[in-house]
C-alpha cells in the first residue's frame, strides 16, 4: 500500500532533550516535507527536501533539522525541545518536479512541558 | 505573497442535505492549483478536490464540487447529499504551478479552517 509513515504518533517529551520524528514513504518520491499545525494559525512548512542530500528551509525553521540521506527518509530533529515546538506535525510527500499531488502521513502529536 | 482566507470558521449542515464552504485567495501567479483537503477527527489529512487554474471546468469527485472563480480569485466548495462522515475540518490550500521556475514551488498555503459538523 502506498503510503507516508510517522513515528511515533504521540509524543509527550520534556525541554532539552533531543528527539527525531521520522517519515517514511514507499511511493519513489523525490519530494518531501515537514509542516506543524497550530490553532489559530494553521500549516506552516518547516523544511522541505528536493531529492536526496538536497534540503532547503521553509517558513518556520528555528528549532529544527533535516536530513535526507535516503529518498524514502526524511527525519525531523528537535535537538533542543522547547514548550512552543508544542504542535502536530505532518510529513507530506510528492512524485516529482511537475506533481502537484502531496501525500501525507498520518501526523504526530508532540507536547513539549 | 500568497494568501488564503477561509472566511467561516464553522458550519453545520443536516444530513443529506447541501453545503457550500468559501475560500478566497490571493496571488499574482497566474498559474497555480488550488485544493481542499478534509481533516477528520482522527487528524489524517485527506484530499478532496483539486483545480488546475488553468482549466476552466470546475472540478467535481463525486458529492464533491467546486465553484472555481478566477478572477473573483474564488474557489468554493459544495459539499451535496451530507453525510454523518463528511463532519471534519475542510481546509482550503494553493500551491504554485510547480513548472513556475526552481524554487520551491510544491509548498502549500493554507487556510485556517471550516469546522463542518453534520447533524443527523
Amino acid at each position: 500500500e502506498a503510503q507516508v509513515t510517522q513515528n511515533p504518533r504521540y509524543l509527550i517529551t520534556v525541554t532539552g532533550k533531543k528527539l527525531t520524528v521520522t517519515c517514511s514513504q514507499n511511493m519513489n518520491h523525490e519530494y518531501m516535507s515537514w509542516y506543524r499545525q497550530d490553532p489559530g494559525l494553521g500549516l506552516r512548512q518547516i523544511y522541505y527536501s528536493m531529492n536526496v542530500e538536497v534540503t532547503d528551509k521553509g517558513d518556520v525553521p528555528e528549532g529544527y533539522k533535516v536530513s535526507r540521506k535516503e529518498k524514502r527518509n526524511f527525519p525531523l530533529i528537535l535537538e533542543s525541545p522547547s514548550p512552543n515546538q508544542t504542535s502536530l506535525y505532518f510529513c507530506a510527500s510528492s512524485l516529482g518536479v511537475t506533481s502537484y499531488e502531496q501525500y501525507f502521513g498520518p501526523g504526530t502529536r508532540l507536547t513539549v512541558t | 505573497a500568497q494568501t488564503v482566507t477561509q472566511s467561516q470558521p464553522e458550519m453545520s449542515v443536516q444530513e443529506a442535505e447541501t453545503v457550500t464552504l468559501s475560500c478566497t485567495y490571493d496571488t499574482s501567479e497566474n498559474n497555480y492549483y488550488l485544493f481542499w483537503y478534509k481533516q477528520p477527527p482522527s487528524r489524517q489529512m485527506i484530499l478532496v478536490i483539486r483545480q488546475e487554474a488553468y482549466k476552466q471546468q470546475n472540478a467535481t469527485e463525486n458529492r464533491f464540487s467546486v465553484n472555481f472563480q478566477k478572477a473573483a480569485k474564488s474557489f468554493s466548495l459544495k459539499i451535496s447529499d451530507s453525510q454523518l462522515g463528511d463532519t471534519a475540518m475542510y481546509f482550503c490550500a494553493f500551491m504554485r504551478s510547480p513548472t513556475v521556475n526552481a524554487g520551491n514551488n510544491r509548498k502549500l498555503i493554507w487556510g485556517l479552517g471550516t469546522s463542518l459538523g453534520v447533524n443527523p
